[in-house]
């Protein structure tokens, strides 16, 4: 079946541009997860989505970030206002319950690597 | 906030030979564990969980180790194959609630020699 989608897979901006990062979760799957790999280093948590609650917004470095999620569908994430520490990989994972109800494994994408210039 | 963190951030093993992938993790709270894998340019994939109520759990050639006396945690892999050589990450998470998603350690990549 299919599994979590992401695009664009690369993406160069310009600093100081506007971009958008876009998750397709696995069908079913209610949780949803955005996280920032930089190179080398471990995953950081961004955002979380669970169903139609009030998403987890504590991950969040700053303010030009913010994520949107239709539902339990499609979710985008959105830099503003580009900068060059924003260059990373961005994972985007589902999984069918999220933690709320206990942990299930998540399903992640491929990412998209952003590099900002 | 407490966070999941590695001995070793690289391993060589000789293919064929087992190998054992150490994770220090600090907060006593959590109760979810979960080893993923990562392969260059790829997302992690999912390998082996375990829950605190464990202490060891197996799967396809690997092997959760939960020590909760000391918070450590490990990842054993039988007969290692150049597949393996990937980087691994432990997680941890508290299924009580909480500001954030998994807590990932910064990861051990192992390389796999012929």
């Amino acid at each position: 079946g299919a599994g979590v989608s992401q695009s664009p897979s690369n993406k160069v901006t310009e600093k100081g541009k506007d971009v958008e990062l876009r998750c397709d979760p696995i069908s079913g799957h209610t949780a949803l997860y955005w996280y920032r790999q930089r190179l080398g280093q471990g995953l950081e948590f961004l955002i979380y989505f669970q169903g139609n609650s009030a998403p987890d917004k504590s991950g969040l470095p700053s303010d030009r970030f913010s994520a949107e999620r239709t539902g339990e569908s499609v979710s985008t994430l959105t830099i503003q206002r580009t900068q060059q520490e924003d260059s990373a990989v961005y994972l985007c994972a589902s999984s069918p319950t999220g933690r709320l109800a206990g942990f299930y494994e998540q399903y992640f994408g491929p990412g998209t690597r952003l590099t900002v210039t | 906030g407490e966070s999941v963190g590695l001995h070793l951030p690289t391993l060589s093993v000789q293919e064929g030979d087992n190998s054992i992938i150490n994770c220090a993790y600090s907060n006593s709270a959590s109760d979810y564990f979960i080893w993923y894998k990562q392969e260059s340019g790829k997302g992690p994939q999912f390998i082996i969980d375990i829950r605190s109520n464990m202490d060891k759990r197996q799967g396809q050639r690997v092997t959760v180790l939960l020590n909760k006396t000391v918070k450590h945690l490990s990842l054993q892999i039988a007969a290692t194959q150049p597949g393996d050589s990937a980087v691994y990450f432990c997680a941890e998470g508290y299924s009580g609630g909480g500001a954030d998603g998994l807590t990932f350690g910064k990861g051990t990549h192992l390389i796999i020699q012929p």
